[in-house]
């Protein structure tokens, strides 16, 4: 069964860094594209990034690039997304997901982190 | 970045009865459409994939169409768990891949 559980809330301050985690199971890690989705609150569905873990080709939404960095520890079967200084506008709700195919749908979701920026 | 557009942002429907809900795309897409469904405090969920093929477990109720830039999502008898919000999202040749805005679809 392809499971992608994610890690759990996180409450940080303006200005600080953050990495959040989606652990994958049931199917080969490196076949695949793992993809971030930001969903603001009470908002849409929005992509931030997506990356194969087999050679950490990474692609960002040009609005998240140099915003976050998305990463992959092919040991571990994890993706990650990351903060070096978050701001409030950061806070969201963030998913991963697997890619179908060659870089196509998505057809797994991560059950999402919430992530919270307040002073 | 191709700007997918969904109409309308809210539609109410009697259940028992047909929803219709629309995405339009700023350029072709071909047939790279995929519908999502997401309900309060969960994760979306894959409905339809290649514009008109459903998912594992989707119910014959759900059906697309379209092809271009002009797709439709029916959903021929509404059951009380089909209220929630649907997105579009398209994944044409180029990234980033987009999503359109979503329509709430509530009970009337």
């Amino acid at each position: 069964e392809v499971q992608l559980v994610q890690s759990r809330a996180e409450v940080r301050e303006p200005g600080e860094s953050l990495k959040i985690s989606c652990d994958v199971s049931g199917y080969i890690f490196t076949s695949y594209w793992i993809g971030w989705v930001r969903q603001m609150p009470g908002k849409g569905l929005e992509w931030m990034g997506i990356i194969y873990p087999s050679d950490s080709d990474t692609r960002y939404r040009p609005s998240f690039q140099g915003q976050v960095t998305i990463s992959v520890d092919k040991s571990l079967g994890s993706a990650y997304l990351q903060w070096r200084s978050l701001k409030a506008s950061d806070t969201a709700m963030y998913y991963c997901a697997r890619l179908y195919g060659s870089m196509t749908f998505i057809d797994y979701w991560g059950q999402g982190t919430l992530v919270t920026v307040s002073s | 970045e191709i700007v997918m557009t969904q109409s309308p942002a809210t539609l109410s429907v009697s259940p028992g009865e047909r929803a219709t809900l629309s995405c339009r795309a700023s350029q072709s897409v071909s047939t790279n459409l995929a519908w999502y469904q997401q309900k309060p405090g969960q994760a979306p969920r894959l409905l339809i994939y290649g514009t008109s093929t459903r998912a594992t477990g989707i119910p014959a109720r759900f059906s697309g169409s379209g092809s271009g830039t002009e797709f439709t999502l029916t959903i021929s008898s509404l059951q009380s768990e089909d209220f929630a919000v649907y997105y579009c999202h398209q994944y044409n040749d180029n990234w980033p891949y987009t999503f359109g805005q979503g329509t709430k679809l509530e009970i009337k």
